[in-house]
């Protein structure tokens, strides 16, 4: 069993839907990070956040530390929020990754 | 102010040769870690760097070294290629007035190996 798992991996909606994609984990953490990558690469970190609730925009991140479990939904969703969204656990720079969810927002 | 940037972006070695690709932290960050990541699957940790030496280090054999260098900048090291080391190799900066905890990721620099 991975260390951190991440559902669904792909996810397809139509533009104006809710979204919402999971995150579970099995080792203890000092931070949870939400990050989005777009093809060819480039990882722009979304939230960070160790207990509660963060929103940012139409973003919002929660984490429940007792049951190791995390979500990021995105209300509203657009095409351009078409992309891989990753959860990391860990402390410091030493994070363990998801393998990610694949989302495409159609229009 | 320019954020974390790597260079190669692109590089085609052959097995068994040797490769080193660069990293310029975010200005004002101290710290540089370095990721794999194989397609389709989330990047994994390679090691850290802190002032001028490996803090911290994933599951990545002696094949993989580093190095970090005064202006913070750090270079990713690897002998003896193979096939299963083609991956995108990402490097994420942090520390400063930001902290240690979130972080800034390069673009990446894409490895084939032949």
């Amino acid at each position: 069993k991975n260390e951190v798992e991440q559902s669904p991996q792909n996810l397809t909606a139509q533009e104006g839907e809710f979204i919402t994609i999971n995150c579970s984990y099995s080792v203890g953490i000092s931070a949870l990070h939400w990050l989005q990558q777009h093809p060819g690469g480039g990882i722009v970190s979304l939230f960070m956040l160790s207990s509660g609730k963060k929103k940012h925009g139409r973003l919002i991140a929660t984490i429940n530390i007792q049951e190791k479990h995390s979500s990021l939904h995105i209300t509203a969703s657009h095409p351009r929020d078409s992309a891989v969204y990753i959860c990391a656990v860990g402390g410091g720079n030493k994070l363990v990754f998801g393998a990610g969810t694949i989302l495409r927002v159609k229009s | 102010d320019a954020g974390v940037t790597q260079s190669p972006t692109h590089l085609i070695k052959t097995r068994g040769q040797q490769v080193t690709l660069r990293c310029s932290p975010k200005s004002g960050h101290d710290t540089v870690s370095w990721y794999q990541q194989a397609l389709g699957q989330g990047p994994q940790f390679i090691f850290q760097y802190y002032e001028e030496e490996e803090r911290q280090r994933g599951n990545f054999p002696d094949r993989f070294s580093g190095h970090q260098f005064p202006n913070y900048s750090s270079e990713l090291n690897v002998n003896a290629l193979l096939l299963g080391d083609s991956a995108l190799y990402l490097c994420a900066s942090s520390g400063g007035q930001a902290g240690y905890e979130k972080l800034f990721f390069g673009s990446g620099t894409q490895l084939s190996v032949l």
